[in-house]
């Protein structure tokens, strides 16, 4: 079945540093990967997709990776700031069909110390 | 737009009891979804719908029921509540298709504890 494995582990790095989060994904070849965020008592919200042609992707500090091969996507936030300090999700398409079904990973929290 | 809206925020109920979990949707989105999430985990995909009329199971649909009489509205119902299904419940929608862009917009999820 469909797999989908985040790093568990909260990640905590410096102000100013570069965070990378990673996805991998297993059983799957997927259209297409998204990153949300979640913050503690709200709901995720959206911040990138990707899609299967596409190697980079970038908006503003983020960056995200698609590596079809490795069946991993990594995400980066430079210079990152207090801020960014969230839970991270990646997603990808559940299921065949186009109706939008997400398949989640357990998420990443990431803190920034300032 | 006030995007999705859910309601209660947070509900206990008790084992046994029912209830109804609210979601209103005000961006025309044909398609809508109900997630739970349980601490450490990924959200999980109980029921979705591609349009009014039309509902489809998840992964973990079994204890719930909803129905689609609406766009903007997709009800999720619990009938007998039971400790397991103490989560939180994200409803979603999206637009899916084309090359519009497939993201989905939560709402601010509902904290149901059952004891």
């Amino acid at each position: 079945s469909q797999k989908i494995e985040q790093n568990s582990e909260a990640l905590n790095i410096q102000e100013g540093k570069t965070a990378t989060l990673t996805c991998n994904y297993t059983n799957y070849s997927p259209a297409y990967l998204q990153w949300y965020r979640q913050d503690p008592g709200r709901g995720p919200v959206f911040l990138l997709l990707i899609r299967e042609n596409e190697k980079e992707k970038r908006k503003e500090r983020l960056k995200v990776t698609f590596d079809t091969t490795l069946k991993q996507s990594l995400f980066h936030i430079t210079a990152s700031q207090p801020a960014d300090s969230a839970t991270y999700l990646c997603a990808l398409p559940g299921g065949s069909g186009n109706t939008g079904k997400l398949i989640f990973g357990q998420g990443t929290t990431l803190q920034v110390k300032p | 737009n006030a995007g999705v809206t859910q309601t209660p925020k947070f509900r206990i109920l008790k084992i046994g009891q029912s209830m109804t979990l609210q979601c209103t949707q005000d961006m025309n989105h044909n398609y809508m979804y109900w997630y739970r999430q349980d601490p450490g985990m990924g959200l999980k995909l109980i029921y979705y719908s591609v349009g009014a009329g039309i509902t489809d199971k998840g992964e973990v649909p079994n204890g719930y029921n909803v129905s689609r009489s609406t766009t903007e509205d997709f009800p999720l119902r619990l009938e007998l509540a039971a400790p397991s299904q103490t989560s939180v419940y994200f409803c979603a929608s999206s637009y899916p298709g084309g090359n519009r862009n497939t993201e989905a917009f939560f709402g601010q999820g509902t904290r149901l504890t059952v004891v």
